[in-house]
């Protein structure tokens, strides 16, 4: 399978604690992004990369929330000291942007589903 | 700000019916936008996109949608539905280069045989 992978694909932890999330996207995909899903509710966007530069990060939800991709590749996104209302599902998407070609699709993870008792 | 509007929050239809799926946005210039779909248990995936001419886009699954600008609206239609379209449906819009996707509040579809 050449899709966006993600891991873990669930995730139970208690408040307080931090987690961390890998996604691996569509091996030649230079675009990144980080989407959150909560229940009734359309994907949110969070974070994106191009290769390993951080674009925009405004829309984290709190300093909390930190994203990585340090090799332009793989991406991880950090939650720490986890509250309640972190529960959702966090969804990677990956895309391929050419220069001047404002046409791109994203192509989205299975997600992992997070949990905080 | 963008924002994505989808009318309807559970559609019921039976098997042969045809469907209708309204999409709106707010944004005033040259927009991207999608439809994706979600099956029970997987993930999101690309049903049909839209960037530039043709305003009726077909997709996978029989789908297709119709870009009406001056409306500000894509909606989604498919002629005949079947059991195995049972799904949830988002639509989305970006301005294309460095933006991110805007996700519609999603539209499930229940279809019953």
């Amino acid at each position: 399978d050449t899709g966006v992978s993600q891991d873990p694909r669930h995730k139970i932890t208690k408040r307080g604690q931090n987690v961390t999330f890998r996604c691996d996207p569509i091996s030649e995909h230079n675009r990144l992004y980080w989407y959150r899903q909560t229940l009734g509710q359309g994907p949110e966007f969070l974070t994106y990369f191009q290769n390993e530069a951080q674009l925009e990060k405004s829309r984290l939800l709190s300093d909390r929330f930190s994203a990585e991709r340090p090799k332009g590749s793989f991406s991880t996104l950090e939650i720490q000291r986890t509250e309640q209302g972190d529960s959702a599902m966090y969804l990677c998407a990956s895309s391929l942007s050419s220069e001047g070609l404002f046409q791109e699709t994203q192509y989205f993870g299975p997600g992992t589903r997070l949990l905080v008792l | 700000a963008q924002s994505v509007s989808q009318h309807n929050h559970h559609v019921i239809l039976s098997e042969a019916a045809s469907l209708e799926l309204g999409c709106n946005y707010s944004y005033g210039g040259t927009v991207n936008l999608f439809w994706y779909v979600q099956y029970p248990g997987q993930h999101l995936q690309l049903l049909l996109k839209y960037f530039s001419g043709d305003p009726l886009v077909k997709g996978i699954k029989g789908f297709e949608a119709e870009f009406i600008k001056s409306k500000f609206s894509f909606n989604l239609r498919k002629p005949s539905v079947q059991w195995s379209d049972t799904a949830e449906y988002f639509c989305a819009v970006n301005l294309g280069g460095n933006t991110p996707l805007v996700f519609g509040k999603g539209t499930r579809l229940s279809v019953i045989a």
